[in-house]
């Protein structure tokens, strides 16, 4: 059974580039969550993603943006690269709104703005 | 909001002593508690949860944590520390919203246990 999986790994951007980050949930998850970790600190919720709408999102500009598929795969969208947008890009997945699921993580993408 | 704290960046452990890494919360409501692992170039894998119940909560690869409503804390525990435990530690509290939920972040606190 394959967990979470994203793509790609790395990805190295200049300033006022756009990118599109790739996530598949595990087997059987709905739900698909968006973190950013930079550097140093805990993972800051994006925003999340079930029946193909954003559901939640945390306190991040428009420029990052989403999208859910209807076989649950989810993209991640950032506009306008600032250097600051470089981090660790995890998602997670889950049942939703299974009340007492866990959330289970990619292994990331190091997105790296130049 | 609900938050967590995580006062310590840097445990130390020398291999087969027994390990804490502490956490504390804030929550409105019941609090709904979580402890992920984060070895280098890798995403977070989860250890353990309080939901309800029993106030030490058993994990994977021997971890455990106690639940402690009085002094809000709830902190990771293990028995004998192993040189591969050496990994970030993140402890989170769920937030609910609509039938949505978002976990929130500590910090993460650094284990190293030495040989």
């Amino acid at each position: 059974d394959a967990g979470v999986t994203q793509s790609p790994t790395h990805l190295i951007k200049t300033r006022g580039q756009q990118v599109t980050l790739r996530c598949s949930p595990k087997s059987g998850h709905d739900t698909v969550s968006w973190y950013q970790q930079a550097l140093g600190q805990g993972p800051q919720f994006i925003f999340q993603y079930y029946e193909e709408e954003e559901r939640q999102r945390g306190n991040f500009p428009d420029r990052f943006s989403g999208h859910q598929f209807p076989n649950y795969s989810s993209e991640l969208n950032v506009n306008a690269l600032l250097l600051g947008d470089s981090a660790l890009y995890l998602c997670a997945s889950s049942l939703v709104p299974v009340e007492r699921a866990e959330q289970y993580f990619g292994p990331g993408t190091r997105l790296t703005v130049t | 909001a609900q938050s967590v704290a995580q006062p310590e960046d840097q445990v130390n452990v020398a291999e087969g002593n027994p390990l804490t890494v502490k956490c504390t919360y804030s929550v409105s409501g019941n609090p709904y508690l979580f402890w992920y692992v984060q070895y280098p170039n890798r995403g977070l894998q989860f250890l353990l949860k309080y939901i309800t119940g029993d106030n030490l909560v058993k994990g994977s690869y021997g971890f455990e944590a106690e639940f402690n409503k009085s002094q809000t804390s709830f902190h990771l525990k293990k028995p004998s520390a192993l040189v591969s435990d050496s990994a970030l530690y993140f402890c989170a509290v769920r937030e609910d919203s609509g039938g949505y939920n978002k976990l929130i972040f500590g910090a993460g606190t650094r284990l190293a246990v030495h040989p």
